[in-house]
């Protein structure tokens, strides 16, 4: 029983374009999710995050957005570069619990 | 810098033999956790720990078992390797409870034969 939902194994953007990740949620108690990116042979690196108490969170040119009632959160990276090119992992978890639940997962390609 | 190591990168075992997967962190975080990525399932969780000697179930904890004798080491334990069981396994630790982000190792690939 999958609680994060990524539902999209790949995306291909151009170099420079928009890239949108989506992800979906089923478990109400969650309050707090983040994206996480990871390379080949490397382990997931924190990217960024936006508590329940917000809708949007800026970070440089990754925005994320929260839309509780749809339960549905999505990562915008604008402009796209190659270097953004790597497995992308919606997370999330609730306030009270030390685990995170992890979707399976988007593999983004930027192309030059 | 700090660090999430894991003692293994690449490891090849034998079905039934008792595998032991070694993480170390050195940031004094009280949570540890140990999770398994395959393809199309993401990370799931296998077991975490919230402290010296506790451990908690995660989502698929069967065929595995854990032990935290100190701070900065969580250990994971195959007790009867098993095909099914080939997988890459992450390693992760945090300062607190739910909410904060996680440091991960780079993850031992398991493969058993």
């Amino acid at each position: 029983d999958q609680q994060v939902k990524q539902n999209s194994p790949s995306l291909s953007v151009q170099e420079g374009r928009i890239s949108i990740l989506n992800c979906d949620y089923t478990n109400s108690m969650f309050d707090y999710f983040l994206w996480y990116k990871k390379y080949p042979a490397e382990g997931p690196t924190f990217l960024i995050s936006i508590s329940s108490i917000k809708d949007k969170n800026e970070d440089g040119r990754f925005t994320v957005f929260l839309n509780k009632s749809a339960k549905h959160l999505s990562l915008h990276i604008v402009p796209s570069q190659p270097g953004d090119s790597a497995v992308y992992f919606c997370a999330a978890s609730a306030y009270n619990n030390n685990d995170m639940r992890f979707g399976a997962g988007t593999r983004l390609t930027v192309k030059p | 810098d700090v660090k999430v190591t894991q003692s293994s990168r690449y490891l090849v075992k034998r079905t039934g033999e008792k595998v032991f997967l070694e993480c170390v962190q050195d940031m004094d975080h009280e949570n540890m956790f140990w999770y398994r990525q395959d393809p199309g399932l993401g990370l799931r969780l296998i077991y975490f720990s919230y402290d010296v000697k506790m451990k908690e179930k995660g989502d698929i904890p069967e065929g595995y078992s854990v032990s935290r004798e100190k701070k900065e080491r969580f250990s994971l334990i195959l007790e009867s390797a098993s095909t099914n069981q080939t997988s890459m396994y992450l390693c992760a630790s945090s300062l607190s409870t739910g909410g904060y982000g996680y440091t991960f190792g780079s993850g031992t690939r398991l493969t058993v034969v």
